[in-house]
């Protein structure tokens, strides 16, 4: 079935980039996303990328998607104390057309000063 | 900037209660969710409802679960006779239109079954 793995824990230190990894197996995905969950906070959507894309840059953030893969990425740069935050990959359920989203498991981002 | 909210932010209860997880999804949205988290697992999507009927659920959603939208903006998720397992938080969300670009997730309501 569907299924989104990610690596549980990431430490950088303050300036640096960070490169968070994602895996995922629905090949009919068409939009995968990524999230950032503060303590105590909702899931926030970061940016997303259309399956046709391989590339977005946002900002400080550049979204990289294989899909012969499947794989995504998300790269901050010059990484800042307040991205320190759980970060999730999913992926829109590409064969359902409810809009259901797959997470992954997420990856803690540590940034030392 | 309009958001998604959902009350209470923390919910106690004893097992075999009935608790109801109430969510004001963004006025103009059309497509709801419920999505739960145990500590330390992945963010389960549970269930989606549009036009006010289930569209799809997940093998979670079994038949202590139900939603409902019983006045046109509140969201509302009922587990009718919670069990230890159902300790998680809860998230709801809103989209306007199943395929687009953002769903929108509230701040979460923790459920701790005692």
């Amino acid at each position: 079935g569907e299924d989104v793995e990610q690596s549980l824990f990431l430490s950088v230190r303050e300036g640096d980039s960070s490169v968070i990894n994602c895996t995922y197996t629905d090949s009919s995905s068409t939009y995968l996303y990524w999230y950032k969950q503060e303590p105590g906070a909702g899931l926030q959507l970061l940016t997303y990328i259309f399956s046709n894309m391989d590339m977005k840059q946002d900002q400080r953030l550049t979204v990289l998607l294989n899909k012969k893969d499947k794989h995504l990425s998300l790269r901050i740069a010059d990484t800042q104390t307040g991205d320190s935050a759980i970060y999730f990959c999913a992926e829109n359920g590409g064969s359902s057309n409810t809009g259901k989203l797959i997470f992954g498991q997420g990856t803690t981002l540590q940034v030392k000063p | 900037e309009p958001e998604v909210t959902q009350t209470p932010s923390h919910q106690v209860t004893q097992m075999g209660q009935e608790v109801i997880l109430r969510c004001v999804p963004i006025s103009n949205h059309l497509y709801f969710y419920w999505y739960r988290q145990i500590l330390g697992q992945k963010v389960e999507f549970l269930v989606s409802f549009y036009n006010n009927e289930i569209s799809e659920k997940s093998e979670i959603f079994d038949d202590q679960f139900s939603v409902e939208r019983p006045d046109g903006s509140n969201f509302t998720l009922k587990i009718r006779s919670t069990k230890l397992e159902d300790s998680a938080m809860y998230f709801c969300a809103s989209n306007k239109a199943e395929r687009r670009t953002e769903a929108f997730f509230g701040q979460g309501t923790r459920l701790t079954v005692v």
